[in-house]
This record gives C-alpha cells, sequence and structure tokens, in this order.
C-alpha cells in the first residue's frame, strides 16, 4: 500500500484557475469512487473539501471541484483566491477496509 | 455540532507505548466509524486505522503489528495504543469521525492534533 502521488507544489495568480491531481493504482482511485480531498493551513487541522471524488462538503465554496479519470483523480480551485494558498491532500479507499492518502500539494496564490 | 478532543502525553519514550484517546461531544459514538490519522512534522497524512462503534477494526499495514484502537462507547471515547515506539512515530496524531456510508466516505470532523514527540 503505497501513499498516492501528488505534485509537491503548484501555483496560480488570483482569478485563474489551479488543477492539483492524485495518482493511484487500479487498487485505490482507479477502483473505486471513493476520493476526498482536504485543505491544510500551517499549524491547522486538515478541512474536508470534497468526497466521493466530486460531492461538495457543507460550506465549501463552488470554486472548488472534483473528478476522476482512470488512476488521477483532480482537484480544480477556479477563480483563485488569497485564502486558497494552503496544503491540500488525496485521500482514497485501497480496498480490504483500508484507507491511503496522497502526499500533499502545497498551493502557493502568486 | 460534534466535537473532538484528544488527549495523552506528548512525550514519550523510545519502546514505550504510545497512548492516547479522543472523546466525543455533542453527538453519538455510535453509527459512526472513527479513525487516527497521523502526521510526521513537515510530512503528509498517514491513516492508522479505524474502529467502529460495535468494536471493529481496521488497521494500515505497516503499523498493524503494533497498534490497537479500542472504543468505550460509555464514555463515548476511543482511543490510541501504539507499542514499541521509536522517533519514527514522532508526529502530529488526529483523532476523526470517518464517515463510511453507502454513496459518503470521509473523514469529516477532525479534532486539532495533538503533538507526540518520541525521545529519552
Amino acid at each position: 500500500q503505497s501513499a498516492l502521488t501528488q505534485p509537491r507544489s503548484v501555483s496560480g495568480s488570483p482569478g485563474q484557475s489551479v488543477t492539483i491531481s492524485c495518482t493511484g493504482t487500479n487498487g485505490d482511485v482507479g477502483g473505486y469512487n471513493y476520493v476526498s480531498w482536504y485543505q491544510q493551513y500551517p499549524g491547522k487541522a486538515p478541512k474536508l473539501m470534497i468526497y466521493d471524488v466530486s460531492k461538495r462538503a457543507s460550506g465549501v465554496p463552488d470554486r472548488f471541484s472534483g473528478s476522476k479519470s482512470g488512476n488521477t483523480a483532480s482537484l480544480t480551485i477556479s477563480g483563485l483566491q488569497a485564502e486558497d494558498e494552503a496544503d491540500y491532500y488525496c485521500c482514497s479507499y485501497a480496498g480490504s477496509y483500508l484507507r491511503v492518502f496522497g502526499g500533499g500539494t502545497k498551493l502557493t496564490v502568486l | 455540532q460534534v466535537q473532538l478532543q484528544a488527549s495523552g502525553p506528548g512525550l514519550v519514550r523510545p519502546s514505550e507505548t504510545l497512548s492516547l484517546t479522543c472523546s466525543v461531544s455533542g453527538g453519538s459514538i455510535g453509527t459512526y466509524y472513527w479513525s487516527w490519522i497521523r502526521q510526521p512534522p513537515g510530512e503528509g497524512l498517514e491513516w492508522i486505522g479505524y474502529i467502529y462503534y460495535t468494536g471493529a477494526t481496521s488497521y494500515t499495514p505497516s503499523l498493524k503489528s503494533r497498534v490497537t484502537i479500542s472504543v468505550d462507547t460509555s464514555k463515548i471515547q476511543f482511543s490510541l495504543n501504539l507499542r514499541s515506539v521509536t522517533a519514527a512515530d514522532t508526529a502530529v496524531y488526529y483523532c476523526a469521525r470517518h464517515i463510511l456510508e453507502p454513496g459518503r466516505e470521509a473523514f469529516d470532523i477532525w479534532d486539532q492534533g495533538t503533538m507526540v514527540t518520541v525521545s529519552s
């Protein structure tokens, strides 16, 4: 059971769109529609943003959207705002009652 | 509004057992799964395992031989025991409510995290 692969960092200017990828295998991301995304500010607990690949958690702006193609899930943030600067983690069901996280992506708003 | 609050020592000696308890307030411990997740300094998140209120558990393979998660429904709390710790177990430990139902799977409520350092 290996961690899902995310880019270490992504960046974008205010108003732009950015996409963070999360690549796994047929045994996790590709095999189930149970991918979730979490936003984490420094020193704070993670916050659920997206679950079941594309469903927004309560109170999450519709600028945040999720999708999946094959073994890769994606989080897209449109209309980038300064407050979106944070770390983002994906997580997937990995079969046999197991869960696996991605390594995390640091989003910088230029 | 369900809230989670973890408690336990912030310093554990090598080879000893790390023990944390997570208290659930504002809601029931039944119906839901409850997970422990950790984050070493400067690193990513690692799912440790979960427990259902019935006592059913699942653990990540890399820690399975050293970890036990238990639940006390009368006290509305669940606990983590990690045996034979080393410096590699130094991390912020989070407890989280784990929604696990048809059409919905996620960690939706987290505590603020407890930093545990393994050092002599």
